[in-house]
Order: structure tokens, then sequence, then C-alpha cells
């Protein structure tokens, strides 16, 4: 149980594209997804709290404009970087639970490689 | 933000080994969490304990929360080549005001002796 599915698994594309990612609870109704960054040989950096049917929150530093979060149902919820540079390169990756007092269970990441 | 002190870095194991690895914080924690992640995956949920001074084994893993509620430790018994990757803990508080977050630390990255 408690399978979170992350798509696509890697996505190259030229500067200037927006590039969404998919975040999907397969098992479970997920009231909270979080997005994640990782640099290599880094731990993980929490980007945002997505909350289904209401705004994301965002982490200090984070540009919510930049990194645009929709969380429509109970099982979905997309994060799109808008208007990528080769800085936005990097390893993302959503969790998802079902309340508060579950354990986060983490998608398969998303390697953003920005030319 | 917030990040807690995980050790060692990194480690080498020699299959039949026991490794051990903790995680301290200055902060008090109600929820540890242990995940292991291997290259280009996300973390996978290996032990989670809710009670302080609870101790908690999931095959060859045994994990510990820490009676103060600032460390736990994770060991692995009898340690198999397929132990190799990073292990993260992370620390929630459960509370509405924190959002039920996650603070995870540096990691520790397992490999095989030479």
């Amino acid at each position: 149980g408690a399978v979170v599915s992350q798509h696509p698994s890697r996505v190259i594309c030229k500067s200037g594209t927006s590039v969404k990612i998919e975040c999907r609870s397969l098992d479970f109704q997920a009231t909270t997804m979080f997005w994640y960054r990782q640099f290599p040989k880094q731990s993980l950096m929490l980007m945002a709290t997505s909350n289904e049917g209401s705004k994301a929150t965002y982490e200090q530093g984070v540009e919510k404009d930049k990194f645009l979060i929709n969380h429509a149902s109970l099982t979905l919820s997309t994060l799109t970087v808008t208007s990528a540079h080769p800085e936005d390169s990097s390893f993302y990756i959503c969790s998802a639970t079902s309340r508060g007092s579950q354990p986060q269970h983490f998608g398969d990441g998303t390697r953003l490689s920005i030319l | 933000g917030q990040q807690l002190n995980q050790s060692p870095q990194s480690m080498f194991i020699q299959e039949g080994e026991d490794v051990s690895m903790n995680c301290t914080s200055s902060s008090i924690f109600n929820t540890w969490l242990w995940y292991k992640q291997d290259p280009g995956e996300g973390p996978v949920l290996l032990i989670a304990l809710y009670k302080a001074g609870e101790l908690t084994s999931n095959g060859r893993l045994t994990a510990q929360f820490g009676i103060t509620r600032k460390d736990s430790f994770l060991n692995i018994s009898a340690s198999i080549p397929s132990d190799v990757g990073i292990y993260f803990c992370a620390g929630q508080l459960r509370e509405k005001a924190a959002g039920n977050k996650l603070t995870f630390g540096g990691g520790t990255r397992v490999l095989v002796k030479p």
C-alpha cells in the first residue's frame, strides 16, 4: 500500500520551457502533498506544502510564481516549473500523506535537466 | 532551515557486519522516521517511531526513538550488498502549526568496502 507515482521520471528541455510534473497517490487519498528538491549528494529540501483544494504554502526563498503548484484532487498534485533555466536543473521529488499522523510516502522523483 | 545532525556522513560496510547511524536535534520531535534512497529514486520508508523510548524492528533493521525526543538511531544487522544506499532520518512535529513537515538529516551514505 501507500504507493505514490511521479511522472515524468526524466525531462530534458531547452531554457525558457515550462515543465509540468505530476504526483499521484495510487491507493489512498492524499490530503497533503509535499514537493522537494534535491541537489547531488545533498539532502531533500522542502519547497512547498500542498493541501487539496487550497493554495500551496511555500518555504522561505522559494518563488511561488516560478514553481506553480496545483492540488486539485485528493490523488493528484502538479508542480509546474515556469520558464525553466539551467539553474532549475535538479531532482524534484513529491511525497503524500493521507493525514498528518501518517508518514509521508515518496514518489520516485523527476530528474529535470535544462539545456 | 533547521536540519538534523546525522552521522556518520558515510561508511563502508563489509558483508555480515552490523552498522549503526544516528541523528540528533537541538529541538524535540514527536515522530522520527528513517528512509533509504537508492540512486535516481525517491526515499522509501523503513521505520516510523511515534513514542519516546520506542524501539522498533523491521527485519534486520532496528531503530529507537530517544527518550529526550531529540535523537534517534538506526542499526542494520548482518549487512548485505543491497544495503548500499543513502539513509535519511527525518523528524516531524505533527502539529497543525508546523504543517506536519519533515526535517531531514544530511544522510548517511553506505558503501561497500572495496
